[in-house]
């Protein structure tokens, strides 16, 4: 089946514009994440859905940085003032419930820019 | 807190050698899970394995294998006779299972050369 899809792949814009970044889980997945990947690094985590509401948030690393959820599918991740350092690729993994349900499964990410 | 720590960086071999990869990790939790993944220059991360803590038994599937080791908090990843389409970042990760985050370690990049 399909699995999770991010749009845009690139975005570039310029400092202190704000960005939306989309995420579309699997069909089914009720549990979705948003990671942060800098070059050379590993992936950092961000923010956590469980259905419509972010479970856990501790990840984001200001108020500038949001995320939404509304039906409980499809995620957008929000960042506002953007900032050159805000620059990395910005992951979306999705995760169902029952059984294996300890894995999470990747989207292509979306690489950001901010010159 | 969590932390997982790959500590080689680089890894270069010739075809048909055996790579391994390191990987140890820290957590309080008694339950956690364990995880490699690979990310191929194309950027996705495509999922390996996951193992269990309770669960110390190896893992071979096909080239790959794994050893679980809870006495050293170990969790290291063999692949025999590799080829040049396992040139990849590896990267290990742990969760436990309250809403199953991955702490990532900083990845372990693979280049196998014909």
């Amino acid at each position: 089946g399909a699995g999770v899809s991010q749009t845009p792949s690139n975005k570039v814009t310029e400092k202190g514009k704000y960005v939306e970044l989309r995420c579309d889980p699997i069909s089914g997945h009720t549990a979705l994440y948003w990671y942060r990947q800098s070059l050379g690094q590993g992936p950092e985590f961000l923010i956590y859905f469980q259905g419509t509401g972010a479970a856990d948030d501790s990840g984001l690393p200001n108020d500038r940085f949001f995320a939404v959820r509304p039906e409980g599918s499809v995620s957008t991740l929000k960042i506002q003032r953007t900032e050159r350092g805000d620059s990395a690729v910005y992951l979306c993994a999705s995760r169902r419930r029952g059984t294996l349900q300890e894995t999470q499964y990747f989207g292509p990410g979306t690489r950001l820019l901010v010159l | 807190a969590q932390k997982v720590t790959q500590a080689q960086t680089e890894i270069s071999v010739v075809e048909k050698e055996d790579v391994t990869l390191d990987c140890v990790y820290e957590t309080r939790d008694t339950t956690y899970y364990l995880f490699w993944y690979k990310q191929p220059p194309s950027g996705e991360l495509v999922f390996l394995i996951r193992r269990n803590s309770f669960d110390e038994q190896n893992e071979i599937s096909g080239r790959y294998s794994w050893n679980f080791q809870k006495s050293t908090s170990s969790f290291n990843f063999t692949i025999t006779a590799s080829q040049v389409v396992d040139s990849a970042v590896y990267f290990c990760a742990l969760s436990d299972r309250s809403d199953y985050k991955l702490s990532f370690g900083a990845g372990t990049t693979v280049t196998v050369r014909a």
